[in-house]
């Protein structure tokens, strides 16, 4: 069963709007969350992250809010560019420390309209 | 750009027979790991390694083995493939275990006909 869940598979936005990707996830006990970007051909590379301690980290144009009660995390790219282009992939795991347990959403593609 | 490579990049290989990936870093990183990417599952860890010499299992490691016999290189070998072995496999590398200094290599796709 997937832990952590990204509901929608793809999404488009136009240049200069807010791009809004969702992830859920089931396990209590994850308390820490990162967000990765994925281009075609490439790895994924590390966006931003968010402690359970935290509901709202922000770096740039992209904010990530938690609600543990809800068991939901938002990522928020304000205003969305071209380049954003990608897949971005939601993960979690129990610890800051827990690079070698991270479990990952299924990915959202998302596409940003010039 | 962390200094990761995987080779080969892609490869095509019939049912029961073995393959080897191999992950080289020039980072110096402690940890490695082994993922592989599936629709619908996202990415998944295979094994992990936190020293030469030292790995272990992840979420998904039926059907895989690791070596690790130098700091730089990596290797996940699939004893006799199979068709649901067929994915996207990323190698990554890190000097901690903290998630933020994760550095993912730019991935082999593997076709097990």
């Amino acid at each position: 069963d997937q832990q952590v869940k990204q509901n929608s598979p793809s999404l488009s936005v136009q240049e200069g709007r807010i791009s809004i990707l969702n992830c859920d996830y089931t396990n209590s006990m994850f308390d820490y969350f990162l967000w990765y970007k994925k281009y075609p051909a490439e790895g994924p590379t590390f966006l931003i992250s968010i402690s359970s301690i935290k509901d709202k980290n922000e770096d740039g144009r992209f904010t990530v809010f938690l609600n543990k009660s809800a068991k939901h995390l938002s990522l928020h790219i304000v205003p969305s560019q071209p380049g954003d282009s990608a897949v971005y992939f939601c993960a979690a795991s129990v610890g800051q420390t827990g690079a070698n347990n991270l479990f990952f959403g299924t990915g959202t593609r998302l596409t940003v309209i010039p | 750009d962390a200094g990761i490579t995987q080779s080969p990049r892609h490869k095509v290989t019939e049912t029961g027979t073995p393959v080897t990936l191999r992950c080289h870093q020039t980072e110096n990183h402690r940890y490695m790991y082994w993922y592989r990417q599936d629709p619908g599952h996202g990415l998944r860890l295979i094994h992990y390694s936190y020293g030469v010499k030292d790995t272990d299992k992840g979420e998904v490691s039926d059907g895989y083995s690791v070596s690790r016999s130098k700091t730089e290189d990596f290797l996940l070998t699939l004893e006799s493939a199979t068709s649901s072995q067929t994915s996207v496999y990323f190698c990554a590398i890190s000097p901690t275990l903290v998630g933020e200094t994760q550095y993912f290599g730019p991935g082999t796709r593997l076709l097990v006909l």
